[in-house]
């Protein structure tokens, strides 16, 4: 089984601020992991996804995050955010294996950029 | 871009009805999901629908849950006799057939209230 966590419920910051948004993970097996972005009533969008490779990862919308295996960890950071960033992000993970393809979520951070 | 869309967009249900919950996934996606988040607490995984049957379920989705594929772009989520602590957000996610990792397209959410 995989479980998932985010430390910050809420993280304020000002316009044109760099921001982590942090998200660790545990899981006995190899996981993919995702980040998803809730904007006010609308569904969750993915904003990018780790499955191998380089642990850095682009996204949409100028974010990125890394992978740390050793950490467990897959933060997300924005160099400058926007207004436009305010929303709920959640972090997910998968098993990558071929049992268990429904994703676990993190309890979400919500992301409030201030002017 | 194709998108998942989720009708209706609120639901509201005195307690014991029986609600349906329709989903129309991207239409050449093969894999199908539900997720419901109640309100303050994480998006949690309730069911996966594959090849007209159910691929795997969680602990959440007992015999008052069932899902259904009645055509070739609806899938449904049937809840009876309801709880009131089956108010939640419920969404709707589908997948790809491909490589390993693809991720889930979730819609934009029904919100059920069970009064």
């Amino acid at each position: 089984a995989q479980s998932v966590t985010q430390l910050d419920s809420q993280v304020p910051v000002f316009e044109e601020a760099p921001v982590e948004l942090r998200c660790n993970y545990s899981s006995s097996v190899s996981v993919y992991l995702f980040w998803y972005v809730q904007y006010p009533n609308q569904g969750l969008q993915l904003l990018l996804k780790y499955l191998s490779g380089s642990t850095l990862v682009k996204g949409i919308n100028g974010f990125e995050a890394e992978f740390n295996k050793s950490q467990t960890s897959f933060h997300l950071r924005k160099p400058s955010v926007h207004i436009s960033d305010t929303a709920e992000y959640f972090c997910a993970v998968r098993a990558s294996d071929t049992g268990r393809r429904a994703l676990t979520f993190g309890s979400g951070t919500r992301l409030q950029v201030q002017p | 871009e194709p998108e998942v869309t989720q009708t209706p967009s609120h639901q509201v249900t005195q307690m014991g009805q029986e609600v349906i919950l329709r989903c129309v996934p991207i239409s050449n996606h093969l894999y199908f999901y539900w997720y419901r988040q109640i309100l303050g607490q994480k998006v949690e995984f309730l069911v996966s629908f594959y090849n007209n049957e159910i691929s795997e379920k969680s602990e959440i989705f007992d015999d008052q849950f069932s899902v259904e594929r009645p055509d070739g772009s609806n899938f449904t989520l049937k809840i009876r006799s309801t709880k009131l602590e089956d108010s939640a957000m419920y969404f709707c996610a589908s997948r790809d057939r491909g490589p390993q990792g693809q991720p889930q397209h979730f819609g934009d959410g029904t919100r059920l209230s069970i009064l």
